[in-house]
């Protein structure tokens, strides 16, 4: 069974309006790590948004939040006020376990584009 | 700070031959993780060291992969007898320790063509 599933491959979304990107997680972990990871046309990877399995409150950072629905094994990533720098592939990814060395898996990405 | 950094940005090469990609983290990072990206795919983990020893490297396609990182510090990944299917982009990333919680920060890459 896939342990990261991205189900849009690609979005598109007008500038300035929010965007909601899908991610579903699959594990028998109580303990886990769930990260968001913005891809450019330039190739390098870059950190958004990391969300504890033990974390009370959805993580923000700034225009991004994560909608994390822990029953519901979903990791949603909503970006607001959408620019046009925000176009890029976007990948979810999870650490099973919060102690120690643990692989990360990574979903297959969505695509957004933001439309002026 | 400096980011991660990966050299060549772009390496060509042809069937059979050996290539080395290198791998320059931020500097103080324990952990270091080599990633395989195809096209349309997300990264697929390689090798994972932690200071100088390769703590986990279930992730290495074959035995023509192999990585080092002498020094605690850069690392090397090697591939012998390149086939056309090693064509991917390769991606390296660093993090201070592997705790859980702990973010890897992504260099550029390497983007590898086998003729």
């Amino acid at each position: 069974a896939q342990k990261i599933t991205q189900t849009q491959p690609g979005m598109f979304v007008q500038e300035k309006e929010a965007v909601t990107l899908d991610c579903t997680y699959d594990t028998s972990d109580p303990s886990y790590g769930l990260f968001w990871y913005k891809q450019p046309s330039s190739g390098e990877m870059i950190f958004l948004i990391y969300q504890g399995s033990y974390d009370q409150q959805n993580a923000t950072e700034g225009r991004y939040s994560l909608n994390f629905q822990k029953a519901r094994k979903s990791a949603n990533l909503v970006i607001s006020a959408s620019q046009l720098g925000d176009s890029a592939m976007y990948f979810c990814a999870m650490r099973e376990g919060l102690q120690g060395y643990q692989k990360v898996t990574f979903g297959t990405g969505t695509k957004l584009q933001v439309i002026p | 700070g400096a980011g991660v950094s990966q050299t060549p940005s772009n390496k060509v090469t042809e069937k059979g031959k050996y290539v080395e990609l290198r791998c320059d983290p931020i500097s103080g990072h324990t952990a270091l993780y080599w990633y395989r990206q195809s096209l349309g795919q997300g990264p697929e983990f390689l090798i994972y060291f932690q200071g100088t020893g390769a703590a986990d490297d279930s992730g290495l396609p074959n035995d023509r992969f192999f990585a080092v990182r002498p020094e605690g510090s850069v690392s090397t990944l090697k591939i012998q007898r390149t086939e056309r299917g090693d064509s991917a982009v390769y991606l390296c990333a660093s993090s201070p320790t592997a705790g859980g919680g702990d973010t890897q920060y992504f260099g550029p890459g390497t983007r590898l063509t086998v003729l």
